[in-house]
């Protein structure tokens, strides 16, 4: 089944612990992109890949690190979250062009303490 | 620079009412790509529809429509006799593809929450 992967779907940490929500996609897409929901903001991107070794920054990029290693995964570390209100992390995957359909992943709900 | 406007907060109906979300978007390019998500009281966002800039048909998926009208800029989705099962946020998205490199953003609207009750 073709899907966007992305662990864990629920994650509780604490004020400045560095941690990493994984993603993978299984449709070969050689674009794929990390988002935020937070209420009232609607979803932004965090950051983007091309392909392989390519990433560039989104909208919201600040206190946040990715990598494309593989194809396939868009690992999204998040350096020092801070005590927000709870935000939902969205993967994303599409084929190549802008028009391709974009396809997300479940997303993974952060809580900071 | 590209904005999505969906204007309704919240939307409250009650089952087998029609309902049109709407959406209004702003871009300078002359090709570009609009979608709806839906998104379930789950969490996951879910791909309804995708439309580009130059296909001005409107399209009709079961209860499902879409009004795409380029000279008042919008994308409008109309839900008709909705069902408690619509209940989710409903997104509408734009983005634009000048050379069609795939660097261009999906720029989402804030969304709409749509309350179905029996």
């Amino acid at each position: 089944e073709a899907q966007v992967t992305q662990n864990p779907r629920y994650l509780i940490t604490v004020t400045g612990k560095k941690l990493t929500v994984t993603c993978s996609q299984n449709m070969n897409h050689e674009y794929m992109s990390w988002y935020r929901q937070d209420p009232g903001l609607g979803l932004r991107q965090i950051y983007y890949s091309m392909n392989v070794e390519v990433t560039d920054k989104g909208d919201v990029p600040e206190g946040y690190k990715v990598s494309r290693k593989e194809k396939r995964n868009f690992p999204l570390i998040l350096e020092s979250p801070s005590p927000n209100p709870t935000s939902l992390y969205f993967c994303a995957s599409r084929l190549t062009g802008a028009g391709d359909i974009q396809y997300f992943g479940a997303g993974t709900r952060l809580s900071v303490l | 620079a590209q904005k999505v406007t969906q204007a309704q907060t919240e939307i409250s109906v009650v089952e087998k009412e029609d309902v049109t979300l709407d959406c209004v978007y702003e871009t300078r390019d002359t090709t570009y790509y609009l979608f709806w998500y839906k998104q379930p009281p789950s969490g996951e966002l879910v791909f309804l529809i995708r439309r580009n800039s130059f296909d001005e048909q409107n399209e009709i998926s079961g209860r499902y429509s879409w009004n795409f009208q380029k000279s008042t800029s919008s994308f409008n989705f109309t839900i008709t006799a909705s069902q408690v099962v619509d209940s989710a946020v409903y997104f509408c998205a734009l983005t634009t593809a000048e050379a069609d490199s795939g660097y261009s953003t999906l720029t989402f609207g804030k969304g709409t929450m749509l309350l179905v009750s029996p």
